[in-house]
């Protein structure tokens, strides 16, 4: 089945410092990824809607420049947080699709659990 | 306001039991995903439904499609403790593949 790889897993790093995490897609062209955040018991939230060779599109409440997404490439998505504080903490997930394949669904990536101290 | 209601958030049984978790919305979806999630890992999906009125079984579990598009359920049958998990329903809206999720329910089996 499709594999989403999503890197790194874990970090942990002071606040003000700017932390990538990039979501690939390892066996099909992800035409579309998704960046969602999810607190402690809850659920997905959808941050915003990346598409290859264009600008992402941030759900509402979701700041654009704090939260920098690059889908370069039909196989890679990043997501930057800049001058991350402790209320970023969060877990970070990222799926993608081919969005050109009709009802596909959306395969995850295991997701980066992100510490700000 | 939450737009897929999902229940129950929490349910704890005893193994062999059956059980069914409801997902519900006034709004129509073009599909409507089921995903299971284990702690510090992403959601893997189980189940992909389109077709109002559309039933889908994998092994123990039964997943159905309202027949207006608006709800789904998971049933369990003889529920085991490697059911243990969080549950998630997610509904498509029109062509966007914007994934709305329900608010998860977390399942324990008890042995």
């Amino acid at each position: 089945g499709a594999v989403v790889s999503q890197h790194p897993s874990r970090v942990i790093c002071k606040s003000g410092t700017s932390v990538k995490i990039e979501c690939r897609s390892l066996d099909f062209q992800a035409t579309t990824m998704f960046w969602y955040r999810q607190f402690p018991k809850q659920s997905l939230m959808l941050m915003a809607t990346s598409n290859e060779g264009s600008k992402a599109t941030y759900e509402q409440g979701v700041e654009k420049d704090k939260f920098l997404i690059n889908h370069a490439s039909l196989t890679l998505s990043t997501l930057t947080v800049t001058s991350a504080h402790p209320e970023d903490s969060s877990f970070y997930i990222c799926s993608a699709t081919d969005r050109d394949r009709l009802h596909q669904p959306q395969h995850f990536g295991d997701g980066t659990r992100l510490s700000i101290l | 306001t939450q737009l897929l209601e999902q229940s129950p958030q929490f349910l704890s049984i005893q193994e062999g039991e059956n059980l069914t978790v409801y997902c519900n919305s006034s709004s129509v979806f073009s599909s409507l995903q089921w995903y299971r999630q284990e702690p510090g890992e992403g959601p893997v999906l189980l189940v992909t439904v389109v077709t109002g009125g559309e039933v889908k079984k994998l092994k123990r579990l039964t997943f159905q499609f309202g027949d207006a598009r608006k709800d789904s359920s998971l049933h369990i049958t003889a529920a085991q403790p490697g059911d243990t998990g969080l549950y998630l329903c997610a509904g498509e809206r029109g062509g966007a593949q914007k994934l709305v999720f329900g608010q998860g329910t977390r399942l324990t089996i008890n042995p």
